[in-house]
């Protein structure tokens, strides 16, 4: 079975730095994914993580530890505008070769001023 | 502009009608997906698709349907057997299965 924990939501300050964890037991894995979704809108693609170490991407970074089941997102410098869920999703082997996609319930962020 | 278009925005199903979500997108992308969304939920799989005319079923697929006819084109069809189909649907896609998806507008379905 897959399961995906992320903490339901999370508070932090303009300008502060905020780390949202993500932890996965999954049969298989092939990778994982952070996603932004603004609410009523559709989820948008941050950072991919297959192997082990820290992906810096401008203000967001993530990590990945494969042996413990962990990766977290970190981002900096906050600004209003980073209000929303993010979504953490950890891609596995799905039938006739292809793969699929299991998405955690996301972590609503509110970024105060 | 490439992109992944859904249409409608918001549509409405009266009791024991189908209904049926158009996704359409143009950046010449093998495989194609669609989620069903809940409030305070994940995304979770209804079908994927990774090549025209071939399709599978995600984890909730039950009362669903879908063609993939066109490599452009994956509509999902939500039928009378879907008991529960207010959500939020989601449709996506990837150049191929391991790269990233890609996420359309959506479309939001509820019940008259």
């Amino acid at each position: 079975g897959q399961n995906i924990d992320q903490p339901t939501e999370m508070t932090a300050t303009e300008g502060a730095i905020v780390q949202i964890n993500c932890t996965y037991q999954t049969s298989g894995f092939n990778g994982l994914f952070w996603y932004q979704q603004h609410a009523g809108e559709a989820p948008t693609f941050l950072s991919y993580n297959v192997l082990d170490g820290l992906e810096e991407k401008g203000r967001f970074s993530s990590f990945l530890s494969r042996s413990k089941g962990y990766s977290y997102l970190l981002l900096k410098e906050l600004q209003m505008k980073d209000s929303a869920s993010y979504l953490c999703a950890v891609r596995s082997p799905g039938g006739a070769g292809s793969y699929q996609l299991t998405f955690g319930k996301g972590t609503k962020l509110s970024v105060i001023p | 502009d490439g992109g992944i278009t859904q249409s409608p925005k918001y549509l409405f199903r009266k009791e024991g009608q189908n209904v049926t979500l158009s996704c359409e997108q143009n950046l010449n992308h093998d495989a194609m997906y669609w989620y069903r969304q809940d409030p305070g939920q994940g995304l979770r799989l209804i079908y994927y698709s990774q090549i025209v005319n071939d399709f599978q079923k995600g984890d909730i697929a039950e009362g669903y349907s879908v063609s993939r006819e066109k490599k452009e084109s994956f509509p999902l069809t939500v039928t009378s057997a879907q008991k529960n189909p207010t959500a939020f649907y989601l449709c996506a896609s990837s150049s191929r299965a391991a790269q990233p998806q890609h996420f359309g507008d959506g479309t939001r379905l509820s019940i008259l």
